[in-house]
C-alpha cells in the first residue's frame, strides 16, 4: 500500500527567503516520488522526480528535493522564493502497487509575499 | 515529443444536460490514461483510468462515465449533470508497464453546472 502526507496545507514566505514544503510517504516497495506544481486554472507540471537514483534531486526553477528513506520523507526546497513560485504543490508517490496508480497528497498552497 | 490536448477549456452547463470532455495524446503509443477531478480548494480525485482501448476502471461511483474508443483518445461523459459535478477536470497520461509512474497532464477543463 502507498500513501502520502503533505504536512502543511498553506505555507507563506517572503520573496527572497527559503522555501520548504514537507512531504512524508508510506510505501511497501521502492517508490517513485514526484513533486508537481499547479498554477491557478492550469494543469499540473512536473517539478522533479525521484526514481531510485541519486537521493538529492534537482528540478526546474531552482527547486530540489531529498529522498530520505530512514525518515520516509521527500521535502521540497528552494533557496530563494520568487513571486512566480506562488502556486499549489502536490507530492505524489507511485510504487507499482495500486494497479500502477499514483497517490496524491492533498496539496500545499505556497504564498509569496513581496 | 509527446503532447496532450484537452477540450473544451471552459464549460457552463445546466443541471440535467449531457457532458462530453475529450482528451487526446500525441507522440506515444498505448499510454495509460486518467481522468481526475479537482473540486475548489481540494486535491485531485482519480475518477477513471484506462490501460487500453475499451478498458476502463472506475474509482468512485458517480454520475460520470469514461470511454476509450481509440488508443490515444479518452472521453469523459455524463447523461445528466448534477450540481456536484462542477469542478476542474484533468486528463493525464503515463507510460504503461515500464514507466516510473510519471504523469503528464492536460491543461484542464473547468466545468460549472448551474
Amino acid at each position: 500500500a502507498q500513501s502520502v502526507t503533505q504536512l502543511d496545507s498553506h505555507v507563506s514566505v517572503s520573496e527572497g527567503t527559503p522555501v520548504l514544503l514537507r512531504c512524508n510517504y508510506s510505501s511497501s516497495y521502492s517508490p517513485s516520488l514526484f513533486w508537481y506544481v499547479q498554477h491557478p486554472n492550469k494543469g499540473l507540471q512536473l517539478l522533479l522526480k525521484y526514481t531510485s537514483a541519486a537521493t538529492l534531486v534537482k528540478g526546474i526553477n531552482g527547486f530540489e528535493a531529498e529522498f530520505k528513506k530512514s525518515e520516509t520523507s521527500f521535502h521540497l526546497t528552494k533557496p530563494s522564493a520568487h513571486m512566480s513560485d506562488a502556486a499549489e504543490y502536490f507530492c505524489v508517490v507511485s510504487d507499482g502497487t495500486n494497479a500502477g496508480k499514483s497517490t496524491f497528497g492533498d496539496g500545499t498552497t505556497l504564498t509569496v509575499k513581496p | 515529443s509527446q503532447t496532450i490536448h484537452q477540450w473544451p477549456a471552459t464549460l457552463v452547463q445546466p443541471v440535467g444536460s449531457p457532458l462530453s470532455l475529450e482528451c487526446t495524446v500525441e507522440g506515444t503509443s498505448n499510454p495509460n490514461l486518467y481522468w481526475y477531478r479537482q473540486a475548489a480548494g481540494r486535491g485531485l480525485q482519480l475518477l477513471f483510468y484506462s490501460v487500453g482501448i475499451g478498458q476502463i476502471s472506475s474509482e468512485v461511483p458517480q454520475n460520470l462515465s469514461a470511454s476509450r474508443p481509440q488508443d490515444r483518445q479518452f472521453i469523459l461523459s455524463s447523461k445528466k449533470l448534477l450540481l456536484s459535478d462542477s469542478g476542474f477536470y484533468l486528463c493525464a497520461w503515463s507510460v504503461s508497464w515500464t514507466g516510473t509512474g510519471e504523469l503528464f497532464f492536460g491543461e484542464g477543463s473547468r466545468l460549472t453546472v448551474l
